[in-house]
């Protein structure tokens, strides 16, 4: 299967830091999806982004399908931006939206 | 509904007892996924529904964990005999056929 390698593992800010975490896989896939894992453990989607440039505010997402990696950038970082990233794959097969997840960046944004 | 719904929040339960967990997705999504979370595995998936039909059960551990959808919509996730390897939180996650994926907040279980 796919392979998702993402980097850091661990990472602690500074509030108003910016940031930049990568997710590397491993084969073409037609899916990409960055969440946000909060403390209370709720998965929330930030970005669908199997190709080009996203913006949502502090976020943005860039993917180089061709190059098979993805990146999130955050820009100054808050409190609430704490918690663990995951970046998430799949391939458009039987398995519809099948996701792949990588081991997370855990993020830590200190006062 | 507006998010994708879980229940019960947390479960907890003696080895060798049946659990059901249940989970309501979006209005009109007829993707369902169930994905397990645990500190030695990371995030699993366990099963992907498209309407009724499961054509993807390739997560599933073991001959004890079953799953059906029922009406397009909600889905229960049955863990028969359970083990204390079964402890983990098992997530539903919703979504067009293709697209974003939406997850509830999961159900926390431990088996003591």
């Amino acid at each position: 299967g796919i392979q998702v390698e993402q980097s850091p593992p661990d990472l602690i800010l500074q509030e108003g830091a910016n940031s930049t975490l990568r997710c590397n896989f491993s084969d073409s896939v037609n899916n990409l999806q960055w969440f946000h894992q909060n403390p209370w453990g709720q998965l929330i989607n930030l970005f669908y982004i199997p190709s080009g440039t996203k913006q949502n505010g502090r976020l943005s997402a860039t993917t180089v399908a061709t190059e098979r990696y993805s990146l999130l950038y955050i820009s100054s970082s808050q409190t609430t931006d704490s918690g663990v990233y995951f970046c998430a794959v799949a391939r458009l097969t039987g398995g519809g939206n099948k996701l792949t997840f990588g081991t997370g960046t855990q993020l830590k944004v200190e006062l | 509904g507006a998010g994708v719904s879980q229940s019960p929040s947390n479960k907890v339960t003696e080895k060798g007892k049946d659990v059901e967990l249940r989970c309501d997705p979006i209005s009109g999504h007829t993707a369902l996924y169930w994905y397990r979370q645990s500190l030695g595995q990371g995030l699993e998936f366990l099963i992907y529904f498209q309407g009724n039909s499961a054509p993807d059960k390739s997560g599933l551990p073991s001959d004890r964990f079953s799953a059906e959808r029922t009406g397009g919509s909600v889905s229960t996730l049955t863990i028969q005999r359970t083990q204390q390897e079964d402890s983990a939180v098992y997530l539903c996650a919703s979504s067009l056929v293709t697209g974003r994926s939406f997850f509830g907040q999961g159900t926390r279980l431990t088996v003591v």
